[in-house]
């Protein structure tokens, strides 16, 4: 999984709580992305980064919000979790400094999140 | 994750056989392309990629080729093992101004031993 760690890797919650997953790399790469998966659906971006404190919206990123005050974490945050929230989420990485948003992903094993 | 396969075409092949997944990718100017797996409850995995200016690429018993004419992009399987059992999606990629990279829905390949 890319040195990737996610947590927590499942989380059953109600309609109306906040929700932050994490994204942990400790290999001091540059982009650092938050995607959702659901059945019937390619991965779909949320929200991405480029730095610390640098982030820019995804295809999909109504309802989330994200930060990245260090370089090895990355959250991702439902202020006000709905249904339609849930999904299995994934962070993925570009390798290394240089790479871009283009360049190959590697994924995290993924968080199922449920809202009831 | 664990439904990802649900909703997904499924190509279903014997183990030894040879297996071909393939992708259509919907714009011309996709300058590079990666396959990936996702095993049930996993992470996609990287497989292997490869640049518009190629047509063919090798891995360990995994061959990408690429038809730009048609759009169209295949991922070989040779001697499909059960471990193979898994959905695979591409990923097509445009590295040009306003660069976009889109993943598609994927296949589920199901090895009967």
């Amino acid at each position: 999984d890319a040195g990737i760690t996610q947590s927590p890797r499942h989380k059953v919650t109600e309609t109306g709580t906040p929700v932050t997953l994490r994204c942990h790399q400790t290999e001091n790469h540059r982009y650092m992305y938050w995607y959702r998966q659901d059945p019937g659906h390619g991965l779909r971006l949320i929200h991405y980064s480029y730095g610390v404190k640098d982030t820019d919206k995804g295809e999909v990123s109504d309802g989330y919000s994200v930060s990245r005050s260090k370089t090895e974490d990355f959250l991702l945050t439902l202020e006000s979790a709905t249904s339609s929230q849930t999904s299995v989420y994934f962070c993925a990485i570009t390798p290394g400094l240089a790479g871009g948003k283009t360049d190959t992903q590697y994924f995290g094993p993924g968080t199922r999140l449920t809202v009831l | 994750g664990e439904n990802v396969g649900l909703h997904l075409p499924t190509l279903s092949v014997q183990e030894g056989d040879n297996s071909i997944i393939n992708c259509a990718y919907s714009n011309s100017a996709s300058d590079y392309f990666i396959w990936y797996k996702q095993e049930s409850g996993k992470g996609p995995q990287f497989i292997i990629d490869i640049r518009s200016n190629m047509d063919k690429r090798q891995g360990q018993r995994v061959t990408v080729l690429l038809n730009k004419t048609v759009k169209h992009l295949s991922l070989q399987i040779a001697a499909t093992q059960p471990g193979d059992s898994a959905v695979y999606f591409c990923a097509e990629i445009y590295t040009g101004a306003n660069s976009k990279l889109t993943f598609g829905k994927g296949i589920t390949l199901s090895v009967r031993p």
